[in-house]
């Protein structure tokens, strides 16, 4: 089944802790792209991947790092968590940059940092 | 600054009539246009696009309109289903460009 797989579904953690969330895609799709979605603020862009070694910030990057050492795989790492990063995340994929077809996207993660 | 809003944060219908869902943005650069369903737990979906040299889209029951000099856009859903009771995003980017920009999305709600 194609689909992208976010882990893990659920976490919380405390102030500084650093913690990774793995988002891996079986659809050889280029381009990959995390999300965070707060109450009123809809989807904002975090970091975005348009192929392998290529990533680039997208609106709210501060506190967010990405790698993309492989196609299928987008991890995203937090080297510092704060409060104000408990969110939602989504990790999405797609071909070229998904303007025909959109986005593939994972079920989520819930961040709570306290 | 906001560059896509949904204005209405949400929207109750009945079964059978239609649905319209709007979009508004700001940055002309915007080239290509799209619409995503999300269910509660789950991630959102892509449900149709459009491109800005188009200014309909049809899909099923469901068509986007576009309206470029007002930097407008809307999604009809005809006729409604309970099933289309969801959240719904509208998003917009620039061709070659990596970033999409989503709206805060609407709230539909199809009662039978």
């Amino acid at each position: 089944e194609a689909q992208v797989t976010q882990n893990p579904r659920y976490l919380i953690t405390v102030t500084g802790k650093k913690l990774t969330v793995t988002c891996s895609q079986n659809m050889n799709h280029e381009y990959m792209s995390w999300y965070r979605q707060d109450p009123g603020l809809g989807l904002r862009q975090i970091y975005y991947s348009m192929n392998v070694e290529v990533t680039d910030k997208g609106d709210v990057p501060e506190g967010y790092k990405v790698s993309r050492k492989e196609k299928r795989n987008f991890p995203l790492i937090l080297e510092s968590p704060s409060p104000n990063q408990t969110s939602l995340y989504f990790c999405a994929s797609s071909l070229s940059s998904g303007l025909h077809y959109g986005y593939t996207f994972g079920s989520g993660t819930r961040l709570t940092v306290v | 600054d906001q560059q896509v809003k949904q204005n209405s944060p949400s929207l109750s219908v009945q079964e059978g009539r239609i649905s319209i869902l709007n979009c508004d943005y700001t940055n002309s650069m915007f080239d290509y246009f799209l619409w995503y369903k999300k269910y509660p737990a789950e991630g959102p979906t892509f449900l149709i696009s459009i491109s800005s040299i188009k200014d309909k889209n049809e899909d099923g029951r469901f068509t986007v309109f576009l309206n470029k000099s007002a930097k407008h856009l809307s999604l009809h859903i005809v006729p409604s289903q309970p099933g289309d009771s969801a959240v719904y995003f509208c998003a917009a980017t620039r061709s070659n460009a990596g970033k999409s920009t989503f709206g805060d999305g609407t709230t539909l709600t199809v009662k039978p």
